[in-house]
């Protein structure tokens, strides 16, 4: 089954810290991956997407097969990166699939 | 990109009778979606809304409860009949952008209260 897997409801780091949301993946085929952030009162909306391979807002994601892993990272976190993540999955069709979604929250 | 209207944006509705959520987009579009997104829980596909045709529906949802209709490239509707305090959720419309980016752009939701 398709399948994408955020193990962490909720992650807190301070300012200026480095930051990593976990996400892994089940998928038969090859997969295309997103990562979708909804910042508060905002609607959601895309982040960035593993084809593109660029760095949005100072946040890479790498898709590494062997770990099924799609992991979104950045050196240095900054208040305004306090928002809803959701990492989700093309199942095909443009259907995406979504994990539960990681709410972080970047403290002073 | 896609600017999506949802509306409405919020409703209480009473068990045992039926809403109409209205999606509008700003430019004609290729695919549209619709999806549930359930008290402190993640977003689950509904159905596909096809243009001049029946919707998709995933494993779990029937035409029944969630009638659908897409008349054209920029307008959906997504009904949901005889509700129960189960279908209290935000409902969220979404559109496949043009230019082969394949983003998916979405509304701003409708959080649906049922009593």
């Amino acid at each position: 089954a398709q399948r994408v897997t955020q193990p962490e409801k909720l992650l807190s780091v301070f300012k200026g810290a480095p930051v990593e949301l976990k996400c892994n993946y089940s998928y038969s085929g090859s997969p295309e991956l997103f990562w979708y952030v909804q910042y508060s009162r905002q609607r959601l909306q895309l982040l960035l997407r593993h084809i593109s391979r660029e760095s949005i807002k100072g946040f890479t994601a790498d898709l590494n097969k062997g770990e099924t892993s799609f992991h979104l990272k950045k050196p240095f976190a900054q208040e305004e990166d306090s928002a809803m993540y959701y990492c989700a999955l093309n199942q095909g069709a443009q259907k995406l699939v979504f994990g539960q979604g990681t709410r972080l929250t970047i403290n002073p | 990109s896609a600017v999506i209207s949802q509306k409405p944006s919020r409703d209480i509705c009473q068990r045992g009778t039926s809403l109409t959520i209205q999606c509008q987009v700003d430019s004609q579009v290729t695919m549209m979606f619709w999806y549930r997104q359930q008290p402190g829980q993640s977003l689950t596909l509904i159905a596909t809304a096809n243009q001049g045709s029946e919707a998709t529906y995933e494993s779990g949802f029937v035409i029944d409860k969630f009638p659908i209709s897409r008349p054209n490239l920029t307008f959906s509707t997504l009904t949901v009949s005889n509700m129960s305090p189960e279908d209290s959720s935000i409902y969220l419309c979404s559109a496949r952008g043009g230019g082969g980016t394949g983003e998916l752009f979405f509304g701003e939701g409708s959080r649906l209260t049922v009593l």
